[in-house]
């Protein structure tokens, strides 16, 4: 079963600091997304992406996060000059003819 | 934009027992219905999803019954085991099908006892 692979699994910034958080899609989906989930509440939308370019965002996606997909394999996400309220789970997807594959997230933690 | 409630928030059942999760949604041009389970420390796993064009669809144990004209759509798990004691979550993508963004329910933490 093909998988969408996050990497780290963890990662711990100080507040201020640049992250970037990775993902690989399924090799023959063409859209791929960042959802965001804070501890114990609901996952939410944050941007999608196809064709090399955002198609949606929501409005927690501002100035400060960007998405990019440098070569043919990586979707990243990047978060300039990270906040607290930043600590959440980040999971990417892709959709392909069965729909949603998610990755098993990244666990960010801002201090 | 899409609004999705999904209830209960938490639900304890006995082994062998049935579960039964329900959501709404808002938009009636929504066509698509997933729903999705998340264990502990991982991703959200498509369990079984149903379109618009028909009123039921079943998988072994899980089932998803739609009622477009009341907008609602619910999740019916039978002999219920350890196994499925988890977080499900609802979400519809509105009115823009299957390849755009999803809104979740808030989920519900099902516990089955032994």
């Amino acid at each position: 079963e093909p998988e969408v692979t996050q990497t780290p699994s963890h990662q711990v910034t100080q507040m201020g600091q640049e992250v970037i958080l990775r993902c690989v899609p399924i090799s023959n989906h063409l859209y791929f997304y960042w959802y965001r989930q804070i501890l114990g509440q609901k996952v939410e939308f944050l941007v999608s992406f196809y064709n090399n370019e955002i198609s949606e965002k929501s409005e927690i996606f501002d100035d400060q996060f960007s998405v990019e997909r440098p070569d043919g394999s990586n979707f990243t996400l990047k978060i300039r000059s990270t906040k607290l309220e930043d600590s959440a789970m980040y999971f990417c997807a892709s959709t392909g003819l069965k729909g949603y594959t998610f990755g098993s997230g990244t666990r960010l933690t801002v201090v | 934009g899409e609004n999705v409630e999904q209830h209960p928030s938490t639900l304890s059942v006995q082994e062998g027992d049935s579960a039964v999760i329900k959501c709404t949604y808002s938009d009636s041009a929504s066509n698509y219905f997933p729903w999705y389970k998340q264990e502990l420390g991982k991703g959200p796993q498509l369990i079984i999803d149903i379109r618009s064009n028909v009123g039921e669809k079943k998988d072994q144990r899980i089932a998803v019954t739609l009622n477009k004209t009341a907008k609602h759509f619910s999740l019916h798990i039978t002999e219920t085991q350890p196994e499925d004691s988890a977080v499900y979550f609802c979400a519809s993508p509105g009115n823009t099908g299957t390849a755009s963004k999803l809104t979740f329910g808030t989920g519900t933490r099902l516990q089955v006892t032994l």
